[in-house]
């Protein structure tokens, strides 16, 4: 059981260049989400998904697209990246409020550097 | 507004010393809260939750939050810190917005716990 898979680890990119961050899970988790940490700002919801062909914005969605063509993968896509955008990313998953035991599981981050 | 506050960057503690490290809440309706574990270079790790019933919970490796809801606090404890502790620790609220259909979580900023041996 992997749990929740993110690749890459790492990454550098420069300005204007375009990536995306790949993000799958195991577990048969309905709910799928982005959050970006920086310092001093905790974790902020980029994009979420609570189920296949839905998604849905976060707190801080602009520059970010995503999609959930199955369950068990939400890739997100870095449009035009720019030095803002400097972040450790985390995709976490969970079961549904309403399947119940609704804690999230994370991956382990992609550190990626806007130059 | 929907909010989550960890009122301490960094709480430093001797080993073997009880521990406490702060959250309050602000959400409207029955608040649902977690506290999760990040330790360096990994990804945040759940600790434990508190949906309903006793307000003392008790999680994993030890700690256990207690709910107040006269004062919006769920405070993460643990009776006897260990060095291995030393972690970044988040608190998290269930945002109500949405209803039983999403299971967004609003996370504080993360304190620091240093506990020296």
């Amino acid at each position: 059981n992997a749990g929740v898979t993110q690749t890459p680890k790492f990454q550098v990119l420069k300005t204007g260049q375009s990536m995306t961050l790949q993000c799958a899970q195991d577990m048969n988790h309905e709910y799928m989400s982005w959050y970006r940490q920086d310092p001093g700002m905790g974790l902020r919801l980029i994009h979420y998904s609570v189920g296949a062909g839905i998604t849905d914005q976060g707190e801080v969605p602009n520059g970010y697209n995503v999609s959930r063509s199955t369950t068990e993968d939400f890739p997100l896509r870095l449009l035009s990246a720019a030095p803002s955008q400097t972040s450790v990313y985390f995709c976490a998953s969970s079961y549904s409020w309403a399947t119940g035991n609704a804690g999230y599981t994370f991956g382990s981050g992609t550190r990626l550097t806007v130059v | 507004a929907q909010s989550v506050a960890q009122p301490e960057d960094q709480v430093n503690v001797a080993e073997g010393n009880p521990l406490t490290v702060k959250c309050t809440y602000s959400v409207s309706g029955n608040p649902y809260l977690f506290w999760y574990v990040q330790y360096p270079n990994r990804g945040l790790q759940f600790l434990l939750k508190y949906i309903t019933g006793d307000n003392l919970v008790k999680g994993s490796y030890g700690f256990e939050a207690e709910f107040n809801k006269s004062q919006t606090s769920f405070h993460l404890k643990k009776p006897s810190a260990l060095v291995s502790d030393s972690a970044l620790y988040f608190c998290a609220v269930r945002d109500p917005r949405g209803g039983g259909a999403t299971n967004k979580l609003i996370f504080g900023t993360g304190t620091l716990l240093a506990v020296q041996p």
